[in-house]
């Protein structure tokens, strides 16, 4: 089992509705918890990140954190075309200093 | 600022040969990575530098070794490629400490081993 899993996807949904992405980990022992949005062809690129319970929002996106059921989500409100991108949820443990991935969820937005 | 800068952006090897990566990060970053990517796979570690003087190995360093060079570059040594390591290669740095932790990521090299 990897560390930290997602829906490889593809997650297709129409312009202007609401994205829902998940991803689990496994080591309870992860404090921080990372989205990242990388466009075909580019790097990465930080988009949120969570480290206690509950919701954080920012703009159109929503990261939520249930650490009792080891679960991080990502909701995109108004999906753009340009919200078309591979979305890599990461974690980070406490004192750690180093980022583990998940596989990342493919998005498609269809105008 | 130009940021992490990677040479080259593409390359292509046969196998048994060998070369280096370069990165370098403007920003007086303590923490310098590299990592891998294969289709489906995400980012996996090879090796980090936590700060200048010290490496360590990743999730997947065999058949890489590393060298921190200075506060700035960190290379990323290939001694006999194989087709295996054919992937896309990123160097990433960070403020380590830090509360966010964010990495910022270099362009990325496309290297292809045949």
């Amino acid at each position: 089992q990897k560390e930290v899993e997602q829906n490889s996807g593809p997650l297709s949904v129409p312009e202007g509705a609401i994205a829902s992405l998940n991803c689990t980990y496994s080591d309870r022992g992860s404090q921080s918890f990372f989205w990242y949005r990388q466009y075909s062809g580019k790097s990465p690129e930080l988009i949120m990140f969570i480290y206690s319970n509950g919701d954080k929002e920012d703009g159109r996106f929503t990261a939520q954190l249930n650490k009792a059921s080891q679960y991080v989500s990502l909701l995109i409100r108004d999906s753009q075309p340009s919200d078309s991108a591979t979305y890599l949820c990461a974690t980070i443990k406490a004192a750690g200093n180093k980022l583990t991935f998940g596989g990342g969820t493919r998005v498609l937005v269809k105008p | 600022n130009a940021g992490v800068t990677q040479t080259p952006k593409f390359q292509v090897l046969k196998t048994g040969q060998s070369m280096t990566l370069q990165c370098a990060q403007d920003m007086n970053h303590n923490s310098m990575y590299w990592y891998r990517q294969d289709p489906g796979m995400g980012l996996r570690l090879i090796y980090y530098s936590a700060s200048e003087g010290t490496t360590d190995k990743g999730e997947v360093p065999n058949g890489y070794n590393v060298s921190r060079l200075n506060k700035r570059e960190f290379s990323l040594r290939l001694e006999s490629a194989a087709p295996s390591q054919t992937s896309v290669y990123f160097c990433a740095s960070s403020e380590f400490p830090s509360v966010a932790y964010e990495q910022f990521f270099g362009p990325g090299t496309r290297l292809t081993v045949l």
